[in-house]
Parts: C-alpha cells; structure tokens; sequence
C-alpha cells in the first residue's frame, strides 16, 4: 500500500528565512510522482513542486525546491526566502503508475513570522 | 474562468437528505478526480474519470455516494440520505493525462465545497 507521512503538524519560521517540510512515503511501484501542494486558509490546493521518481536532479521551482532521497524515501520541501504570503497548509503527495488518484499525507502548517 | 470550477461553495443540508455537488473542469482535461478532505487531514481519494468512463470508484465510502460524468466533461457527486459523518470539504480536481503509465501532470483542484450536514 502507498503512504504519505508527514511528521511535523506545525513549523515557525523567520520571514527571509528557508524552512525545510519533511515527508517520507512508501511504495512498492517502480515509479511514481511525487507533488507538494499549498493549501492557505481560503481552501484552494495550489500545486507547488513535481518529482518524479526518475528523474536524476532535484525539481526547482522558483523559491521552492525539493530535496529528493530516493533510497532513504523522502521528498522534503524547502522554501527559501519566506514571505508571509507562505503561510499556509502544506501538502505531500504521491501517485503510482495504477491509476492517477493522489495519495495525501496529514499535511504540515506553516507559520511565517514578520 | 480557466480552473476548476465547483458549485456551490456551501452547502448545508439537514441529516437525511440528498445532496449533489458540481464540478466542472478545465476544459480538455481528461481526467476528473473527486476527494474528501475532513478538517485538519489530508484530502482522501473518492473515485476517478477519464472522459465519462468512471475508473476507480474504490475511495467511495459507502452506496449512499453516486458520482457520474456522462458527457466526459462535467461531473456531479451526489450523497444520498446524507449522515453528519458526510460534513467535509469536497475536492474536485482534473488532470490533462490519463491514468496509464507514468505522467508528471499535475492535478489541478477547484476551491471545493464545504458540506455541512446538521
């Protein structure tokens, strides 16, 4: 079975500072994707970042970059230079190649302090 | 507009009646995907399209969900004899690629509907 876990239910961090959001998943299919979303307190899911388990460099993304350890199964977010504007829900999800339904883990809050 | 586009935003609904929620995609997305998000977790899968083809309904909790999209564009959620355990944020989201093989296509969501049932 797929899993997502995400260990941190809240983190703080200093405006123009990186902050790094932990996940760690589990599968047994050959390949997969890896998304994080944002969720901010108005309720959209706003994709972020795509990683896909092949791929030989870590995905960028503006101001977001994922930190991908295949053998160690983690696919953390960091978020350099914070902005109020991050504060918000983060999401990590996973598909498998059987079907595209997104597996979602607990989601991390992020508080972006001024 | 361009996204995802679910209606209605709210609903609130009394213990026993049958609810039907809308979405309608980004146009030419194949695939349709509906979740359950309750509040403070993760959204859960709920059952997944491509055009009017309803592939995996697995994450349906119970008969009481019905979800069809019978002209592979619009799709509608419907909840019958709605249960106070329905109350959540219903997510629809829809994707240019379909399920088969291996695809880095974003789901693209909609802003939800939150169900409350009382």
């Amino acid at each position: 079975a797929q899993k997502i876990t995400q260990t941190q239910p809240g983190m703080f961090v200093q405006e123009k500072e990186a902050v790094t959001l932990d996940c760690t998943y589990d599968t047994s299919d050959p390949s997969y994707g890896l998304f994080w979303y944002k969720q901010p307190s108005s309720g959209e899911m706003i994709f972020l970042i795509y990683q896909g388990s092949y791929d030989q460099q870590n995905a960028t993304e503006g101001r977001y970059s994922l930190n991908f350890q295949k053998a160690r199964k983690s696919a953390n977010l960091v978020i350099s230079a914070s902005q109020l504007g991050d504060s918000a829900m983060y999401f990590c999800a996973m598909r498998g190649n059987q079907g595209g339904k997104l597996i979602f883990g607990q989601g991390t809050e992020l508080s972006v302090k001024p | 507009g361009a996204g995802v586009s679910q209606s209605p935003r709210y609903k609130v609904a009394k213990r026993g009646q049958d609810v039907a929620l809308r979405c309608d995609p980004i146009s030419g997305h194949v695939s349709l995907f509906w979740y359950q998000q309750a509040l403070g977790q993760g959204p859960e899968f709920l059952t997944y399209f491509q055009n009017e083809a309803q592939l995996d309904k697995s994450g349906l909790p119970s008969d009481r969900f019905f979800a069809e999209r019978p002209e592979g564009s619009v799709s509608t959620l419907k909840i019958q004899r709605t249960q106070q355990e329905d109350s959540a944020v219903y997510l629809c989201a829809s994707s240019l690629s379909d399920s088969t093989g291996y695809s880095n296509q974003p789901q693209h969501f909609g802003d939800g509907t939150r169900l409350s049932i009382l």
